[in-house]
Order: structure tokens, then C-alpha cells, then sequence
């Protein structure tokens, strides 16, 4: 069974740091691209980041371009997200998710709040 | 980064069918596959359809999917009281290089 747990989530002021983590188990997680995907309170879904099988491929949303780091460690099944110079706009659920394709995430994770507040 | 347009809202009694409409531009819906998801009420999306018309194993062929240019279409037929729901599309956009979700659907079984 696909397992996706997130981590790291939790309470920050503008302009803090945080890194999120999402421990894979039940699939290859080499052979997988990953994703992250954010959820603003009563919101739409949003793309945040993407990063290739081997790590050597990283893709962002425009709005998280120089702030947010996608990486991975196959040897350790984790997916990462360090976020810095957090805005009261990145406050959401954050979700971890597997690709089968461009956008198409078959397994999600249960989701970590992230909220950026004074 | 603009979303791909969806109806905020679409509505039907049980059994009927549903169509969600999904507009984009040459750059994202136009040149790639497009996937759709369903959202339940607080918990992670689901993916039913990727690749404008492939169902992952276990989605019931009671949801569609088809694309024609720059627009894609998810549809619902035999609806039940368990698809309502939010529903996505989302899709890669080349010239930006990164992923675009929709604005999002509320199905409402009436």
C-alpha cells in the first residue's frame, strides 16, 4: 500500500522558514517524480513544485520561484520542501503527491498545515 | 500564474449526468494531457482521469474525460450522492513550465 506522510507543518511569522517532509513507503520511490501541491483555507488547489525521479529536474509556480527548494532523498524514500521568506499567501495544507504523469497525482498524502501569521 | 477556467458550480438530480468544462490556452490544455480529480469534503484530492481520458484502476467508467484543443470536458453520468464533491483539471503549461490546476467545480446532486 502507497503511504505519503507529511510532516513539518505548523505555526510561523512572515518572513520565517520552514521545511516540510513527506516519508514515502509502498512503491519505488526512485522511479517516481514527486510533487507538491498547496490548499489555501476554503481555496482552490494550486501547483507549488515538481522535481524529476533523480532530483535533476525542479519545476516551481512563479510565486514560490527563489523562496521554496523541492529535493529528495532516494536513499531515505523523503520528499522535501524548504520554504523560506514565508508570506501570510503561503498560508494552506500542503500535500506531498506521486506522479504517473505531468500533473497527474495518483497518491496523495493526508496534508500539513502551513500558517504564516504575526 | 492563471488558472485553467472551470463553472464555479454545476447541479443535477440522481442518476442524471454532469459535464465539467475546463478552458485553457495553446501553451497548457492545448499542447498536453489534462487530469481531473475529485475533492471530498476535507480530505486529499482523488485522481479519476489523467492523460485526457485514462481512469486509474478502480475509477468507475461512470466518469469520462475528453479534450478538443484548448478545452477539456469531465463527465459524470448515473450521478450519485457520493460525486458531490469538488472536481479539478489540472494540466502542465509548457511556456511556463509548471503545473496549472482549474478553478475548481462543485458538483450538487440535487
Amino acid at each position: 500500500e502507497v503511504q505519503l506522510l507529511e510532516s513539518g507543518g505548523g505555526f510561523v511569522q512572515p518572513g520565517g522558514s520552514l521545511t516540510l517532509s513527506c516519508a514515502a513507503s509502498g512503491f519505488t520511490f526512485s522511479s517516481y517524480a514527486m510533487s507538491w501541491v498547496r490548499q489555501a483555507p476554503g481555496k482552490g488547489l494550486e501547483w507549488v513544485s515538481r522535481i524529476s525521479t533523480s532530483g535533476g529536474g525542479t519545476f516551481y509556480t512563479d510565486s514560490v520561484k527563489g523562496r521554496f527548494t523541492i529535493s529528495r532523498d532516494n536513499s531515505r524514500n523523503t520528499l522535501y520542501l524548504q520554504m523560506n521568506s514565508l508570506r501570510a499567501e503561503d498560508t494552506a495544507v500542503y500535500y506531498c503527491a506521486k506522479e504517473v504523469d505531468l500533473v497527474a497525482t495518483i497518491d496523495w498524502g493526508q496534508g500539513t498545515l502551513v500558517t504564516v501569521s504575526s | 500564474q492563471s488558472a485553467l477556467t472551470q463553472p464555479p458550480s454545476v447541479s443535477a438530480a440522481p442518476g442524471q449526468k454532469v459535464t465539467i468544462s475546463c478552458s485553457g490556452r495553446s501553451s497548457n490544455i492545448g499542447n498536453n494531457y489534462v487530469s481531473w480529480y475529485q475533492q471530498l469534503p476535507g480530505t486529499a484530492p482523488k485522481l479519476l482521469i489523467y492523460g485526457n481520458d485514462r481512469r486509474p484502476s478502480g475509477i468507475p467508467d461512470r466518469f469520462s474525460g475528453s479534450k478538443s484543443g484548448t478545452s477539456a470536458t469531465l463527465g459524470i453520468t448515473g450521478l450519485q450522492t457520493g460525486d458531490e464533491a469538488d472536481y479539478y483539471c489540472g494540466t502542465w503549461d509548457s511556456s511556463l513550465s509548471a503545473g496549472v490546476f482549474g478553478t475548481g467545480t462543485k458538483v450538487t446532486v440535487l
